[in-house]
């Protein structure tokens, strides 16, 4: 199992450019998330789904979409990128629905200019 | 307001000593309570959690300890380790409702000396 895929690594954009992270999961995980962490901040979950076609908001969800069209995917949408979204990105699954052991993957580092 | 505080920053002990991670939260509906550890440049890591009905669990050289009367948890490692050096995340979840968010601390970076 390649466990969590995240694409790209590192990315930087324009601001006002949009762009979207991808997820992707391969252990048939019902429960995805979406999560920023800068320095001194910790995580802060941006969105999260409990399954295909279910998704909600976290704690910080402004600036951002997501959809779930399939188990695997998981995508991040940034319609109009800010400098207050450089930030490295996780996203994470778990079994079942409620979010409990998460399993993160690698991380995007987007550098918004 | 935060829900789940790490005071502490950073800690630096030495190779062999008991390594003590420290964590308070606020919200008494948290019933379930992860730690993570994180090393540069990777995702976290899922590491060892514990839920409200317990007060200690432990996985080899990890335990972790629960006080809910104080809302307070801890994670010892003993002993530690060069390679334990990370940083380390506090995370709590509440099980009822339609709550299925984990609500994480701001990490505590451990350095272990040799």
């Amino acid at each position: 199992n390649a466990g969590v895929t995240q694409t790209p690594k590192f990315q930087v954009l324009k601001t006002g450019q949009s762009m979207t992270l991808q997820c992707a999961q391969d252990m048939n995980h019902e429960y995805m998330s979406w999560y920023r962490q800068d320095p001194g901040m910790g995580l802060r979950l941006i969105h999260y789904s409990v399954g295909a076609g279910i998704t909600d908001q976290g704690e910080v969800p402004n600036g951002y979409n997501v959809s779930r069209s399939t188990t695997e995917d998981f995508p991040l949408r940034l319609l109009s990128a800010a400098p207050s979204q450089t930030s490295v990105y996780f996203c994470a699954s778990s079994p079942g629905q409620r979010g409990g052991t998460q399993y993160f993957g690698p991380g995007t580092r987007l550098l918004v200019l | 307001d935060q829900q789940v505080k790490q005071n502490s920053p950073s800690l630096s002990v030495q190779e062999g000593r008991i390594s003590i991670l420290n964590c308070d939260y606020t919200n008494s509906m948290f019933d379930y309570f992860l730690w993570y550890k994180k090393y540069p440049a990777e995702g976290p890591t899922f590491l060892i959690s514990i839920s409200s009905i317990k007060d200690k669990n432990e996985d080899g050289r990890f335990t972790v300890f629960l006080n809910k009367s104080a809302k307070h948890l801890s994670l010892h490692i003993v002993p530690s380790q060069p390679g334990d050096s990370a940083v380390y995340f506090c995370a709590a979840r509440t099980s009822g409702g339609s709550n299925y968010k984990l609500t994480f601390g701001k990490g505590t970076l451990l350095t272990v000396n040799p």
